[in-house]
């Protein structure tokens, strides 16, 4: 069945780090892929998304590109932030599925000032 | 403004009680969602709906139930069968096929 693998958190960075998050995913057809973050207490909001192999979705200085001879859609940012400490969320959408989303487990990330 | 209203944000009830979980939409959209979380796990889905008077079992629906009466509104009502009922429950709603969910703020119940 499809399956969303996220790397293992918690990651704690400084200030300024590169944040790299990792996500592989395995499906039977083409699906679409979004990142989602959580802050403490509520619910998920889209960071970005990518429908079809080689877009780059972006948001708020995060990319993730959609690779699919690796079946990967890795979060990157170049500078983090303390406010972007959060669990991000990895998931896939596939329309033979009837547009449910399946999820990663979820990577906490922790930066330090 | 558009969104997904949760309501109440935290509940607690004693065990063996039935007790119904409010999520409420003005997204006009046709499917909606509930996830369960678990601290440090993922999303688990309970039910979801993709239009009004309809609606199927998601992966972990044993002890919950549900309804669709309205494009609007789909509460959840965590029944005193479900065995570990203390958790996070989001609410989504979903305006197409391979579109993005929207997320409620969640709603935290604590049974003892």
């Amino acid at each position: 069945g499809n399956s969303v693998t996220q790397m293992e958190g918690p990651v704690t960075l400084s200030e300024e780090a590169f944040l790299t998050i990792n996500c592989t995913y395995t499906a039977t057809g083409y699906p679409s892929l979004f990142w989602y973050v959580q802050y403490p207490g509520e619910g998920l909001q889209l960071l970005l998304k990518a429908t079809k192999a080689d877009d780059k979705g972006s948001n708020k200085g995060f990319e993730a590109t959609y690779r699919k001879e690796t079946t990967s859609f890795h979060l990157e940012k170049g500078s983090v932030q303390v406010s972007d400490s959060a669990v991000y969320f990895c998931a896939l959408s596939e329309g033979n599925q009837g547009g449910k989303l399946i999820f990663g487990q979820g990577t906490e990330l922790s930066v330090k000032p | 403004d558009g969104g997904i209203t949760q309501s109440p944000k935290y509940l607690f009830r004693k065990e063996g009680q039935n007790v119904t979980l409010s999520c409420e939409q003005n997204l006009n959209h046709d499917a909606m969602y509930w996830y369960r979380q678990d601290p440090g796990q993922g999303l688990r889905l309970i039910y979801y709906s993709q239009i009004v008077n309809d609606f199927q079992k998601g992966d972990i629906a044993e002890g919950y139930s549900v309804s669709r009466e309205k494009k609007e509104s789909f509460p959840l009502t965590v029944t005193s069968a479900q065995k570990n009922p203390t958790a996070f429950y989001l609410c989504a709603s979903q305006g197409g096929r391979n579109s993005p969910l929207h997320f409620g703020n969640g709603t935290r119940l604590t049974v003892t």
